[in-house]
């Protein structure tokens, strides 16, 4: 069975210009939860999915937005990066998107701005 | 809000041997999920322990269990004949049992000394 794939890895972008991160859930999750991880502000909850619908959002600008598709892969976007942007952005998807169940991670995408 | 307190930035441990990882939360609510997660240099966020609070008795996972005590809202995890695998962040988080978002404490960095 498939885990959590975050696609890129690593990404290297320069300050104002835009990018998309995308995460494929474990096959059936329907919930897609993504998480900024930095070195100062730690994990933080930037929005969570579930069949195509933004349930629940963090406190985070409007630059930061995401989507889900209706195969339940979910993509987000920053626009106007700025270089605190620069983070360890992680996807997490859930069966049905309950606390109690938990959530299983993909790697994260390593993105750098400058 | 929920907040969860990690007091240990880094802890070491010798092979073989036990350590205890600690962990505080603050809520207002009386039914919620805790859990211990563990960051290895993959990056990939891995569920070791997951501890009900209704539930009176701790959870255990092989070498892994936890000290549980919700009055005092403490949530500490320990391991037990430490290996060098263990050697990873970990990570205390909260939920709600109808929430879809994770809190997350700031991680305590475990060393395991060969």
């Amino acid at each position: 069975k498939a885990g959590v794939t975050q696609t890129p890895r690593y990404l290297i972008k320069t300050r104002g210009q835009q990018v998309t991160l995308s995460c494929s859930p474990i096959s059936g999750h329907r919930s897609v939860s993504w998480y900024q991880q930095t070195p100062g502000q730690g994990l933080q909850f930037l929005f969570e999915y579930f069949s195509e619908t933004q349930r629940n959002k963090g406190n985070f600008p409007g630059r930061f937005s995401g989507r889900q598709f209706s195969n339940s892969r979910s993509e987000m976007n920053v626009s106007t990066l700025e270089l605190g942007d620069s983070a360890l952005y992680l996807c997490a998807s859930s069966l049905v998107g309950m606390g109690n169940y938990g959530y299983t991670f993909g790697s994260g995408t390593r993105l750098t701005v400058v | 809000a929920q907040t969860v307190t990690q007091s240990q930035p880094e802890m070491s441990v010798q092979e073989a041997e036990t350590v205890t990882l600690s962990c505080t939360y603050d809520t207002s609510e009386s039914d919620y999920y805790l859990f211990w997660y563990k960051q290895p240099p993959s990056r990939q966020m891995i569920l070791v322990i997951r501890q009900e609070a209704y539930k009176q008795q701790n959870a255990t996972e092989n070498r892994f269990s936890v000290n549980f005590q919700k009055a005092a809202k403490s949530f500490s995890l320990k391991i037990s004949d430490s290996q060098l695998g263990d050697a990873a962040m970990y990570f205390c988080a909260y939920s709600r049992p109808t929430g879809n978002q994770f809190y997350f404490g700031t991680g305590t960095s475990l060393t395991v000394i060969p």
